[in-house]
């Protein structure tokens, strides 16, 4: 069973254009990961939201989590190619996190 | 400064053979270890989780264990492969982030192709 569910599953774009990656639970958690992937790589920490209602921004990516924290989503302003990958979304709990299924995002130069 | 090594990076193993990856971190003492699968392209399944030296958690049923002989070295193995076994292995650890949020650092993963 999948805690967190990510939507879209897949999403290509245009250079400069903006996008928004979901992440959504029926679960509390006490913080909400997101990670990005390159292929054959592991994952690599983004950001971590811990307060309801946390925003949180990174460059061009802005980061927000729920007042309930049971979801977040993840907005990248004026995408770029390197923004390419496999994004993650993870939760936590009891010395563990739980990842969503993952959005795959093509930027088209 | 902590590292995480893991290996082999790629594997091809026919049905029925055994496996062992094999996952040591340094520069920490006593953290928390974990093996993940990942499917093409797709989220992260927990496997094993620990909290310390011989103290390994399931989290599914499946045909793999894992074990942790010393206190940075996390193993994970299997007595006869599965077709179902391929995919990519990641280690990882946690550490405490911003807040006292615990967040993972992977390894650079195991590739496992079962024929």
């Amino acid at each position: 069973t999948q805690l967190l569910e990510q939507s879209p599953q897949f999403l290509s774009i245009q250079e400069g254009e903006n996008l928004t990656v979901y992440c959504n639970s029926s679960s509390v958690f006490s913080s909400l990961q997101w990670y990005r992937q390159e292929p054959g790589e592991g994952p690599v920490l983004l950001v971590t939201v811990v307060t309801g209602g946390e925003v949180k921004k990174l460059k061009r990516l802005t980061f927000q989590f729920g007042d309930a924290r049971k979801d977040s989503s993840l907005h990248i302003t004026a995408a770029q190619p390197g923004d390419t990958g496999l994004y993650l979304c993870a939760g936590e709990g009891d010395y563990k996190l739980s990842f969503g299924a993952g959005t795959t995002v093509t930027v088209r130069a | 400064s902590q590292t995480i090594h893991q290996w082999p990076a790629t594997l091809v193993q026919p049905v029925g053979s055994p496996l062992s990856l094999e996952c040591t971190v340094e520069g920490t003492s006593n953290p928390n270890l974990y093996w993940y699968r990942q499917a093409a392209g797709r989220g992260l399944q927990l496997l094993f989780y620990s909290v310390g030296i011989g103290q390994i958690s399931s989290e599914v049923p499946q045909n793999l264990s894992a074990s942790r002989p010393q206190d940075r070295q996390f193993i994970l193995s299997s007595k006869k492969l599965l077709l179902s076994d391929s995919g990519f292995y990641l280690c990882a650890w946690t550490t405490t982030g911003g807040a006292g949020a615990n967040v993972l650092t992977f390894g650079a993963g195991s590739r496992l192709t079962v024929l």
